[in-house]
């Protein structure tokens, strides 16, 4: 079966880093998204990474590993606002996405 | 660019009655809209996947008959739920992709928070 596992829940410090890991097992890849998604709304595009490497977009990074069927997002320099849940999705090779349930990231003063 | 309405973003209604949603992209032409359901503190499940002027195709497990899908334009996809029921209390979300897109990215709308009494 098709399987994307991340961490329930993380908490970090405002001003500080964190990284938050999504592995996946699929039939196919063809990419890999990262999404946040703040309490009552809808998702919101951060990152798709479908090359091994690191794509860094202000202070917020996306990382993929296809070999190790591994993928981070890392948040520099946090703000409260970036209290959120992050979800980690996988395009199959049906071109369907993947969803993880997500990682609820509490950041604390 | 790239952006999704949704409407309306909250509705309470009785159970048995039904209760339409639209999806809207307002500024690109969607060649395929996705209906999607979550629950408190999970991920989105995918229900269906809707081409413009053909029928959706559904997950397993969800009822076309009850989750009814119209695809009528380019830019309008709607989902009817059909005899309500408390257990079809949800966050529903659309999203919608546009071929112009090279990564297949999925632009979503704001959801629609349903309870049905």
């Amino acid at each position: 079966g098709q399987n994307i596992d991340q961490p329930t829940e993380m908490t970090a410090t405002e001003g500080a880093i964190v990284q938050i890991n999504c592995t996946y097992q699929t039939s196919g890849f063809n990419g890999l998204f990262w999404y946040q998604q703040h309490a009552g709304e809808a998702p919101t595009f951060l990152s798709y990474n479908v090359l091994d490497g690191l794509e860094e977009k202000g202070r917020f990074s996306s990382f993929l590993s296809r070999s190790k069927g591994y993928s981070y997002l890392l948040l520099k320099e946090l703000q409260m606002k970036d209290s959120a849940s992050y979800l980690c999705a996988v395009l199959d090779s049906n071109y369907q996405l993947i969803w993880g349930a997500g990682t609820k990231l509490i950041i604390k003063p | 660019g790239a952006v999704v309405s949704q409407h309306p973003s909250r509705v309470i209604c009785k159970s048995g009655t039904s209760v339409k949603i639209e999806c809207r992209s307002l500024d690109f032409q969607a060649t395929t809209m996705f209906w999607y359901r979550q629950f408190p503190k999970k991920s989105l499940m995918l229900m269906a996947t809707s081409n413009e002027g053909s029928k959706a195709t559904y997950e397993q497990g969800v009822e076309k008959d009850k989750f009814l899908i119209n695809h009528a334009s380019l830019t309008l996809s709607t989902l009817t739920v059909t005899s309500a029921h408390p257990e079809d209390s949800s966050f529903y979300i659309c999203s919608a992709g546009t071929s112009s897109v090279s990564y297949n990215e999925q632009f979503f709308g704001p959801g629609t928070r349903l309870t049905v009494l």
